[in-house]
């Protein structure tokens, strides 16, 4: 099945980190450029973060530079996305997704990531 | 890079049609053919619903329709129906820095 896992989420205190993971299955993950896509609370998607098929090239929102690394790993076909100095702004359910324009775009269920004290 | 502008909410009555548009500027919507929508359920991930502009995902009913006029994209839902309803965002390519923006969604009311 062609599919998209993330997992790592939880609750973490402002000013921790937290590691999420996109497992990749059923399709040729060296092929694809990969997102991280959040969406807070009742709000709408906001772009994170997105990686070249070789992980050459990064990108990341303005309000993540710095803070935030991705990463990824193809010969495990997994997604990672390294987050630093969290903030309570960066709560929000994060989703990774296969090529956000074009016909082979996929996204996964989402894990939710809470950042209180 | 600011979020592409969308109506909040709009409705319709079932075989109505509806418009949601999509504002950019011409660094992004203006720029590329590269706008998507998706359409998103409650408590689910998104569903790409429209690609390159006009294109229909794969599965996706003729119903839905995109087009694009200078800075402005839009998305039509003919002959509207209850399992329309729904969350719909766009989204565009926006160049090699930041390279996507997506919209302040819309959220599709079913009369």
């Amino acid at each position: 099945e062609v599919q998209l896992v993330e997992s790592g989420g939880g609750l973490v205190q402002p000013g921790g980190s937290l590691r999420l993971s996109c497992a990749a299955s059923g399709f040729t993950f060296i092929s694809h450029a990969m997102h991280w896509v959040r969406q807070a609370p009742g709000k709408g998607l906001e772009y994170v973060s997105g990686i070249s098929i070789t992980g050459g090239t990064t990108y990341y929102a303005n309000s993540v530079k710095g803070r935030f690394t991705i990463s990824r790993d193809n010969s495990k076909n997994t997604l990672y996305l390294q987050m630093g100095s969290l903030r309570t702004e960066d709560t929000a359910v994060y989703f990774c997704a296969r090529d956000l324009n074009g016909s082979g775009n996929l996204w996964g269920q989402g894990t939710l990531v809470t950042v209180s004290s | 890079q600011s979020a592409l502008t969308q109506p909040r909410s709009v409705s319709g009555s079932p075989g109505q049609s509806v418009t949601i548009s999509c504002t950019g500027t011409s660094s992004d919507v203006g720029s590329y053919n590269y706008v998507s929508w998706f359409q998103q359920y409650p408590g689910k991930g998104p569903s790409l619903i429209i690609y390159d502009v006009t294109k229909r995902a794969s599965g996706v009913p003729g119903r839905f329709s995109g087009s694009k006029s200078g800075n402005t994209a839009s998305l039509t839902i003919s002959g509207l129906q209850a399992e329309d309803e729904a969350d719909y965002y766009c989204c565009s390519y926006a160049g090699p820095y930041i390279p996507y923006v997506f919209g302040t969604g819309t959220k599709v009311t079913v009369l």
